[in-house]
């Protein structure tokens, strides 16, 4: 099984600064399995990146994803009000989900 | 637009039953896997089940295997979850999910709002 492992759990940062956060998985993984989810309080998590690095429909592109193999990296460049909430990274194996245990941006 | 919309959870006592239900709707439902992912209070997200677009193949985690049961009606467009033996462990919001490929890609796409699933004595 594989396991996600995000980085970090919090990271403060202040708006319009830029954010990097880390999704490690415990073996390498197709990237066209490798997706990004944002969740805000009390909603239903959205789809923000798909394939690693292909931005959903009606994303800013102020997000993007990249990586391949074990290491992928969400980066927010210039942090919105908005943007301070939680955010998930997730594989698709042949017949099983797995999720990272999520990296939460807060405002410094 | 694509919706998906939960309903069924509510409070149950430990080891009772309880049918969740999925209606997916401005798409075309037989065409997509359908996923079943839930989120504990205050924690990440953890998925239960997969359901192929044709209902013939499943999958299931391994904390829900035996207990829970995914199904689908595709002439109703309703997704399923039959929660069996219910623990106070499978407390949790329940999102109904649907699976995509886009090339070679394959992800989740559209969650719809949740139910609350609440296993209390």
């Amino acid at each position: 099984e594989i396991v996600l492992t995000q980085s970090p759990g919090t990271l403060s940062l202040s708006p319009g600064e830029r954010a990097t956060l880390s999704c490690r998985a415990s073996q390498s993984v197709s990237s066209n399995y490798l997706a990004w989810y944002q969740q805000k309080p009390g909603q239903a998590p959205r789809l923000l990146i798909f394939g690693a690095s292909n931005r959903a429909t009606g994303i800013p592109d102020r997000f993007s994803g990249s990586g391949s193999g074990t290491d992928f990296t969400l980066t927010v460049t210039r942090l919105e009000p908005e943007d301070f909430v939680l955010y998930y990274c997730q594989h698709y194996d042949t017949s099983a989900i797995t999720f990272g245990q999520g990296t939460r941006l807060e405002i410094k | 637009q694509v919706q998906l919309v939960e309903s069924g959870g509510g409070v149950v006592q430990p080891g009772r039953s309880l049918r969740l239900s999925c209606v997916g709707s401005g798409f075309t439902f037989s065409v997509n896997g359908m996923h079943w992912v839930r989120q504990a209070p205050g924690k990440g997200l953890e998925w239960v089940a997969l359901i192929w677009n044709d209902g013939r193949d499943k999958a299931y985690a391994d904390s829900v295997k035996g207990r829970f049961t995914i199904s689908r009606d595709n002439s109703k467009n309703i997704l399923y979850l039959q929660m069996n033996s219910l623990r106070y462990e499978d407390t949790a919001v329940y999102y109904c999910v649907r699976d995509i490929w886009i090339g070679s890609d394959k992800f989740l796409d559209y969650w719809g709002q949740g139910t609350p699933v609440t296993v209390s004595s």
